[in-house]
């Protein structure tokens, strides 16, 4: 049974292409979140949801578009992918401030052609 | 802006030596400092800090908290080529729903 789950795992795709990864968590979490880990290892927080609504949006692209259509579900869809979008997307979740249950999905390596 | 400074960025030891990996922080109302580990996919969580002074311990692991001095510290002792990983510090603010991460420090343990 896993936690947190990401598809797909792996993802090539040209650029100028639009792509989308899912994420379903079964924690019964309220809180979702996308993390970009670039090259360098570097996890940093692009969005997160609580309760389905956004309350985190840090600067990313507008090409980037989140969508939680319920709480057990945080999907990121992606227009117009750019080489620099290559990189491990990674999404968790946790029970709202307890951010001791912060559990990741196993993450989704993205490679733009 | 929350920052998480992680230093060695990378370590390489011999199976049995002990190491300690450092990360300081600077953070708005600070609530908490976790410590993860990386190996090929997700980080999995080792250990939450919120309290100074108190140790967290696991099997080899051991982690502490300075909130005078804004700094953990994780040990690992007797280290194993299993322990090679990439070790991430993170930390939250009071009302914060995110964590904000150290770039990790990437161990090597050599038979």
């Amino acid at each position: 049974d896993t936690a947190v789950s990401q598809t797909p795992k792996y993802l090539v795709t040209q650029m100028g292409n639009d792509k989308s990864i899912k994420c379903e968590q079964n924690l019964g979490h309220d809180t979702m979140y996308w993390y970009k880990q670039d090259s360098k290892k570097f996890l940093k927080i692009m969005f997160s949801y609580n309760n389905k609504e956004l309350i985190i949006n840090e600067t990313v692209p507008n090409r980037f578009s989140p969508k939680s259509p319920d709480k057990a579900h945080l999907n990121l869809h992606i227009n117009s992918l750019e080489l620099g979008d290559s990189a491990v997307y990674f999404c968790a979740s946790s029970q709202g401030l307890y951010l001791s249950g912060y559990t990741f999905g196993s993450g989704t390596r993205l490679t733009v052609v | 802006e929350d920052k998480v400074v992680q230093s060695p960025l990378s370590l390489v030891v011999h199976e049995g030596d002990t190491v300690t990996l450092n990360c300081s922080y600077e953070v708005t109302n600070f609530r908490s400092l976790l410590w993860y580990k990386q190996e090929k996919k997700a980080p999995t969580f080792l250990f939450m800090l919120t309290s100074s002074g108190i140790e967290k311990k696991s099997g080899r692991l051991s982690s502490i908290l300075d909130k005078k001095e804004l700094f953990s510290i994780l040990n690992i002792t007797a280290t194993q080529t299993g322990d090679s990983a990439v070790y991430l510090c993170a930390n939250s603010g009071a009302g914060s729903y995110q964590l904000t991460f150290g770039k990790g420090t990437k161990l090597s343990v050599i038979p």
